[in-house]
């Protein structure tokens, strides 16, 4: 079966440090890959999704990059956290067979990150 | 584009009390999928129910059934008999096609549901 692994569970980092948030896909091969953000009270919005190795899309320009190092993980990063980057950041992953399906996206169980 | 939106902020009710959580999509999508997940406390999403725009067969599992009508782009879902255990923030979501020709998901603000004892 299939898992997704997302960490750290929490997080807490000073304004203008560097951050790495890891994801990674067990159980498939070639998943569409995304990262979500949830900030306070707020829903759910697109960050960056990935088709492939290497082959990153950004929904909304920000101050945080993604990259997709190999076939089942992906890594959120940011060179200078800003306050406004506190959030609740989702990885999820989702098929790529063709079908419904692929509809479907599976979440990690979501990183807490708190910029001081 | 698509838009999701979850006109109810918050909602509280008493136990056993029914509540209905609407969903409105916009989308130009001729084919799509819409999806209901729920956010306990803990965080993680769950996902409840997947619906295709060419079925809009009405479903019922257990205290929850879902109402699909295309016609006003709806998607609403009501738990009967609600229970303290449904209370968490929930999300309804569209897949269809990006700008950019991706399909990922499309997620409303969400509607905390608090149940009151």
């Amino acid at each position: 079966s299939q898992t997704i692994h997302q960490w750290p569970a929490t997080l807490v980092q000073p304004v203008g440090s560097p951050l790495s948030l890891e994801c990674t896909v067990e159980g498939t091969s070639n998943p569409n890959l995304y990262w979500y953000r949830q900030a306070a009270g707020r829903g759910l919005q697109l960050l960056f999704y990935s088709v492939g190795i290497g082959q990153i899309s950004s929904e909304v320009p920000q101050n945080l990059s993604a990259s997709r190092p190999q076939d089942r993980q992906f890594i959120l990063s940011s060179k200078k956290l800003l306050l406004s980057d506190s959030g609740f950041y989702l990885c999820a992953w989702s098929s790529d067979r063709g079908g419904p399906e692929d509809t479907e996206a599976f979440f990690g169980q979501g990183t807490r990150l708190t910029v001081v | 584009a698509q838009k999701v939106t979850q006109a109810q902020t918050e909602i509280s009710v008493v136990e056993k009390e029914d509540v209905t959580l609407d969903c409105v999509y916009e989308t130009r999508d001729t084919t799509y999928y819409l999806f209901w997940y729920k956010q306990p406390p803990s965080g993680e999403l769950v996902f409840l129910i997947r619906r295709n725009s060419f079925d809009e067969q009405n479903e019922i599992s257990g205290r929850y059934s879902w109402n699909f009508q295309k016609s006003t782009s709806s998607f609403n879902f009501t738990i009967t008999a609600s229970q303290v255990v449904d209370s968490a923030v929930y999300f309804c979501a569209l897949s269809g096609l990006l700008d950019t020709g991706r399909r990922a998901l499309t997620f409303g603000s969400g509607t905390r549901l608090q149940v009151q004892p």
